[in-house]
C-alpha cells in the first residue's frame, strides 16, 4: 500500500533563515501528484506547493520550492527567508494516479523564531 | 465565490445521537472529499464522490454514510455517535487532472462526542 512519511514532528527556524522539511513515500506508480499543504492555526488548509511526477523540474512558487527526487521517492520542501507567518503544520500529500485518492503524512509542526 | 463552505463549525454530541455534516462548494468541481484528522495525525479519508449520485468509500469509512445528489452538496451522516469519531471533519473538492487535481478545502468541523 502506498504510504507517506514525514519523519520530522516538529521544526524550529529563525526568522529569515531557510528550513527544510522532508517527506518520503513508497509507491509502484510512475505517474502521480505530489503536494504540500500547510494548516496554521485557524486549521484552514492550504496548497503551498504541487509537483507533477512526470515533470523532472522541480517546482518553485516564490519562497517555497521543492526538491523531487523520483528515484529515492523523496519530496523535500524548502523556505526560504522564513516569515513569522510561515509557523503552521505543513503536510506532504500523495494522490494515486488513475484514481482521485490522496494520502497525507501525519505532518511537520513549523515554528518561526523571531 | 465562497469556495468550500462547512456547517456547523462546532458540535457536542452525546453517545449514540446522530447529526449530518454540510458541505457545499461553488467552485462546479466534480470531486469532493470527506476526511478527519485526529489530534497529532494527518487527514484519513472517510469518503469520496467522482460527480453526482457517485460515492465512494475511503480508508475510514465506518460508522458514516454519505450522498450526493447535485454536483454542489456533500453530506456526511454520522450515525449512533461514538466517543471513537471525535475529531475535526474536513470537506474537499478539487479540479480535473488539467488544474493537477488541487484541492480546496473547507473550514472544518470539530465534533466531540461525549
Amino acid at each position: 500500500a502506498q504510504t507517506v512519511t514525514q519523519s520530522q514532528p516538529e521544526m524550529s527556524v529563525q526568522e529569515a533563515e531557510t528550513v527544510t522539511l522532508s517527506c518520503t513515500y513508497d509507491t509502484s506508480e510512475s505517474d502521480y501528484y505530489l503536494f504540500w499543504y500547510k494548516q496554521p492555526p485557524s486549521r484552514q488548509m492550504i496548497l503551498v506547493i504541487r509537483q507533477e511526477a512526470y515533470k523532472q523540474q522541480n517546482a518553485t512558487e516564490n519562497r517555497f520550492s521543492v526538491n523531487f527526487q523520483k528515484a529515492a521517492k523523496s519530496f523535500s520542501l524548502k523556505i526560504s527567508d522564513s516569515q513569522l507567518g510561515d509557523a503552521a503544520m505543513y503536510f506532504c500529500a500523495y494522490k494515486f494516479a488513475g484514481t482521485y485518492k490522496y494520502i497525507f503524512g501525519t505532518g511537520t509542526r513549523l515554528k518561526v523564531l523571531a | 465565490n465562497a469556495g468550500v463552505t462547512q456547517t456547523p463549525k462546532f458540535r457536542i454530541l452525546k453517545i449514540g445521537q446522530s447529526m449530518t455534516l454540510q458541505c457545499t462548494q461553488d467552485m462546479n468541481h466534480n470531486y469532493m472529499y470527506w476526511y478527519r484528522q485526529d489530534p497529532g495525525m494527518g487527514l484519513k479519508l472517510i469518503y469520496y464522490s467522482v460527480g453526482a449520485g457517485i460515492t465512494d468509500k475511503g480508508e475510514v469509512p465506518n460508522g458514516y454514510n454519505v450522498s450526493r445528489s447535485t454536483t454542489e452538496d456533500f453530506p456526511l451522516r454520522l450515525e449512533l455517535a461514538a466517543p471513537s469519531q471525535t475529531s475535526v471533519y474536513f470537506c474537499a473538492s478539487s479540479h480535473r487532472r488539467d488544474r493537477g487535481f488541487e484541492q480546496y478545502f473547507g473550514p472544518g468541523t470539530r465534533l466531540t462526542v461525549t
